[in-house]
């Protein structure tokens, strides 16, 4: 499975557009990116995924380059409750397995 | 409503005294997870069920085991807990369907404590 890359930590003021990038060079052409975040002392919460096109819905939009190699989860308009771990995954279309890599801890300022 | 339960959310076992987790789901998906989640870490994928067949990761250690009795019930069975067992515990669903590449449904976890 390609492996992704994420910074460790970002910060976003509340109410602006949080970008979130994903280095995910190694991906092969039937792997898709999800993204997931996870709230302290919570479960994983499913944000979005997508195989190479561009992918929005009510949480985030997923912008994926057209090489594939990176990708890029768009909070429009963060909020407080939006300050989370946030792991972007790549994993194989007819696979079951999903890897977490190390996440983006985010914090939303006031 | 949850769809994926974990209970308890606190379970607490001595040094080498087995312990079984538990996970219901009420989504009918065919794929269950468990993943371990240390403190400040990733969650690590342990093994999965595809129906019923059992898909264990190369390096989850053998004091590790699972249970799938029917669609909506798995376990985590830890036969020799050590210290460093100690952390969350993370179960998961998913539709399996190939192809389809349908996200997992994780419940809140189960945060094991080793005395």
């Amino acid at each position: 499975d390609a492996k992704t890359t994420q910074p460790t930590s970002m910060d976003c003021a509340e109410g602006r557009a949080a970008n979130l990038p994903c280095n995910h060079s190694t991906i092969s052409g039937n792997e898709y990116v999800y993204w997931y975040r996870q709230i302290h002392s919570q479960g994983p919460q499913y944000i979005i995924h997508g195989l190479k096109n561009n992918e929005t819905n009510e949480m985030a939009s997923l912008i994926i380059t057209e090489d594939r190699k990176s990708s890029t989860l768009i909070l429009p308009h963060a909020t407080l409750r939006d300050t989370a771990v946030y792991y972007c995954i790549v994993r194989v279309r007819t696979g079951n397995q999903f890897y977490f890599g190390t996440g983006t801890s985010l914090t939303v300022i006031p | 409503d949850a769809m994926v339960i974990q209970n308890p959310r606190y379970q607490v076992t001595q040094f080498g005294k087995p312990v079984t987790l538990s996970c219901s789901q009420t989504l009918n998906h065919n794929v269950m997870y468990w993943y371990q989640q240390k403190s400040s870490q990733a969650p690590k994928l342990l093994f999965h069920y595809y129906d019923k067949d059992f898909n264990n990761e190369a390096d989850t250690p053998d004091n590790f085991q699972s249970r799938r009795p029917n669609t909506s019930f798995c376990f985590l069975d830890i036969r020799s807990p050590g210290l460093g067992d100690a952390a969350m515990y993370l179960c998961a669903t998913s539709r399996g369907d190939r192809g389809l590449n349908q996200p997992q449904h994780f419940g809140d976890g189960t945060r094991l404590s080793i005395l």
